[in-house]
């Protein structure tokens, strides 16, 4: 199957500062999909990414298809930006796939 | 925030007991999916269902059956649970034309098999 890499897997930020989690990808993929699970355990929905670039609010992603990476950018961190961020993707079947996940947490 | 509500939140059960994991959804979406999370594995899809009693099952689907009756309701059954199986449970939805568009997921249940 497809071997996916999200980095760093730890970030430790001082709020008010910025950040860019990634993900690669082994082989192409569709349906990018960005998560944040906050420290309760819950998950949000960012961004549906296949390719290009959004944004809302302070954060933004970036797919890069053809070169096989997508980017997810953090910008003026504040605490409530902690928690774990996931990618997923499906990789030619139907099955949303997760990546292992970058733990931030974002101090005063 | 999407609809999604699941119960029970929080279960402990003994080892060979039948349990059953309801998500419930108020937003008419097609799509409902299991997933369980656990340390190291990240969250895997258990089963999924595209349409009242239409499932399908996912990448850990042993040990576990789905139903769905309603087009609200998506219930996961653990025939005769075992200690791998505790985990956190998140049920998901989507609306879109596809199975992969954007997923919204529920509160978890945490279930623990002693």
């Amino acid at each position: 199957g497809i071997q996916v890499e999200q980095s760093p897997p730890d970030l430790i930020l001082q709020e008010g500062a910025n950040s860019t989690l990634r993900c690669n990808f082994s082989d192409s993929v569709n349906n990018l999909q960005w998560f944040h699970q906050n420290p309760w355990g819950q998950l949000i929905n960012l961004f549906y990414i296949p390719s290009g670039t959004k944004q809302n609010g302070r954060l933004s992603a970036t797919t890069v298809a053809t070169e096989r990476y997508s980017l997810l950018y953090i910008s003026s961190s504040q605490t409530t930006d902690s928690g774990v961020y996931f990618c997923a993707f499906t990789g030619g079947g139907n099955k949303l796939t997760f990546g292992t996940g970058t733990q931030l947490k974002v101090e005063l | 925030d999407a609809g999604i509500t699941q119960s029970p939140r929080h279960k402990v059960t003994e080892t060979g007991t039948p349990v059953t994991l309801r998500c419930h959804q108020t937003e008419n979406h097609r799509y409902m999916y299991w997933y369980r999370q656990d340390p190291g594995h990240g969250l895997r899809l258990i089963h999924y269902s595209y349409g009242v009693k239409d499932t399908d099952k996912g990448e850990v689907s042993d040990g576990y059956s789905v139903s769905r009756s309603k087009t609200e309701d998506f219930l996961l059954t653990l025939e005769s649970a075992t200690s791998s199986q505790t985990s956190v449970y998140f049920c998901a939805i989507s609306g879109g034309d596809y199975i992969t568009d954007t997923q919204y997921f529920g509160p978890g249940t945490r279930l623990t098999v002693l």
